[in-house]
């Protein structure tokens, strides 16, 4: 079964900061792996998608890298804004069952000024 | 593009009744949907998956009898909670995978539901 965690658990940064979330998945046999932003009471926005055969995907400040060996992907936001305040959510579908994903535990930020 | 959209965005309603909750990919064709609970500050749980045209296909430990699923045509899937409890009180979230796309899934802006 997969499971995927994500540290750390909640995040306080300055505005302006560089900051890297990490997310961690037992099962390296992954079709492909999602991050997404969560505003309070609020559905999924996507923020990147990253194929299995890919190592990086990069959005505006946004870089996302995989490393599916180790079971690892890392979401690295530069020039943090307050506007990035929200939870961040890693999601990972695995090869045999590339429709079902699977949610990591979430990383809470919040970019004061 | 790619626009998924849930109604009611919030319910409330008493224990014992039973809600409907609706799921439309407004721009696209969705073969396969799927609903997710969320309890307070936790992550999203796959509840079922929900294919056209065909029964739903349920996570284990999910009833079936109590999340019924309907998914009548390529664009809407209605999850109806029956008879109601207040431990069914939660975020549910639906999501949309493209039938042209490469499995990435869209998701819709939730429903609060509160069981009184």
């Amino acid at each position: 079964k997969q499971e995927v965690t994500q540290i750390p658990a909640a995040l306080s940064v300055p505005e302006g900061e560089n900051l890297v979330l990490n997310c961690s998945f037992t099962d390296s046999a992954i079709y492909n792996l999602q991050w997404f932003r969560q505003d309070p009471g609020k559905g999924l926005t996507s923020l990147l998608l990253i194929q299995s055969s890919q190592r990086e995907q990069t959005s505006g400040r946004l870089n996302a890298s995989l490393d599916k060996s180790s079971g690892r992907s890392t979401l690295y936001i530069a020039a943090s804004q307050p506007g990035d305040s929200a939870t961040y959510l890693c999601a990972v579908s695995l090869a045999y069952a590339a429709s079902k994903l699977t949610f990591g535990t979430g990383t809470r930020l919040q970019v004061t000024l | 593009g790619a626009v998924v959209s849930q109604h009611p965005s919030w319910v409330i309603c008493k224990s014992g009744t039973s809600v409907k909750i609706e799921c439309r990919s407004l721009d696209f064709q969705a073969t396969t949907m799927f609903w997710y609970r969320q309890f307070p500050k936790q992550s999203l749980m796959l509840m079922a998956t929900s294919n056209e045209g065909s029964k739903a296909t349920y996570e284990q430990g999910v009833e079936k009898d109590k999340f019924l699923i309907n998914h009548a045509s390529l664009t809407l899937s209605t999850l109806t909670v029956t008879s109601a409890h207040p431990e069914d009180s939660s975020f549910y979230i639906c999501s949309a995978r493209d039938r042209q796309g490469i499995y990435e899934q869209y998701f819709g802006p939730g429903t609060r539901l509160t069981v009184t």
